[in-house]
């Protein structure tokens, strides 16, 4: 069965741009959380959703939003880039979320540059 | 001081050798995570644990709740076990925290 599929693997950004991503769970996973990881911060959460509702939220400003579709598919959107959003996002899928007993399945991630 | 500590931050070993990585957290949780991260990104769900103890292969993790701290342990340690390993617990409102992360080498 398929893993889940992030797109795009790398990017490259202007200070000033938006930029999505997607995200593709496993077959029959109805949660998508998503992280940001830095050298410096490590991994963070970002947001998870669960059956296009998002279910909960890290600390991240508003220019951060995502969103799930009703197959499951999840974007997030990063609005306005700052050089500090240079990151590896990273996806997750699980049937019930990261919050239950369910193993967490993750992404190869995106690696974003901004510039 | 962050919520989740991982000790060490970096750790050599020789193919063989049994290897403890340490987590310990600050926050009420309902549950921990152990993920192995590979150069390139991908993250590998090791364990999740809520109480006691689950071996997998090689790999043995125990959480005390009482005393907030888990370990990592494996046993017979191999060069291909080189990864990043990363705690994570599950927080009171249901997000993950996540410690910085223990980066291990097993030299053959």
């Amino acid at each position: 069965k398929a893993g889940v599929t992030q797109t795009p693997r790398y990017l490259i950004k202007t200070r000033g741009q938006q930029v999505t991503l997607s995200c593709s769970p496993i077959s029959g996973h109805r949660s998508v959380s998503w992280y940001q990881q830095t050298p410096g911060q490590g991994l963070q959460f970002l947001f998870e959703y669960f059956s296009e509702t998002q279910r909960n939220k890290g600390n991240f400003p508003g220019r951060f939003s995502g969103r799930q579709f009703s197959n499951s598919r999840s974007e997030m959107n990063v609005s306005t880039l700052e050089l500090g959003d240079s990151a590896l996002y990273l996806c997750a899928s699980s049937l019930d979320g990261p919050t239950s007993g369910n193993t967490i399945y993750f992404g190869e991630g995106s690696w974003l540059t901004v510039v | 001081k962050n919520e989740v500590e991982q000790s060490p931050q970096n750790l050599t070993a020789q193919e063989g050798e049994f290897i403890t990585i340490n987590c310990s957290y600050s926050v009420g949780i309902s549950a921990l995570h152990w993920l192995q991260q590979h150069p390139g990104g991908g993250i590998v769900s090791l364990f999740m644990l809520s109480s006691g103890k689950k071996k997998h292969g090689r790999l043995i993790a125990t959480i005390n709740i009482q005393e907030k701290h888990s370990s990592l342990h494996i046993t017979a340690s191999h060069p291909r076990d080189s990864a990043v390993y990363i705690c994570a617990v599950r927080g009171s409102q249901g997000n993950l925290i996540f410690g910085k992360g223990t980066k291990l080498s097993v030299k053959p």
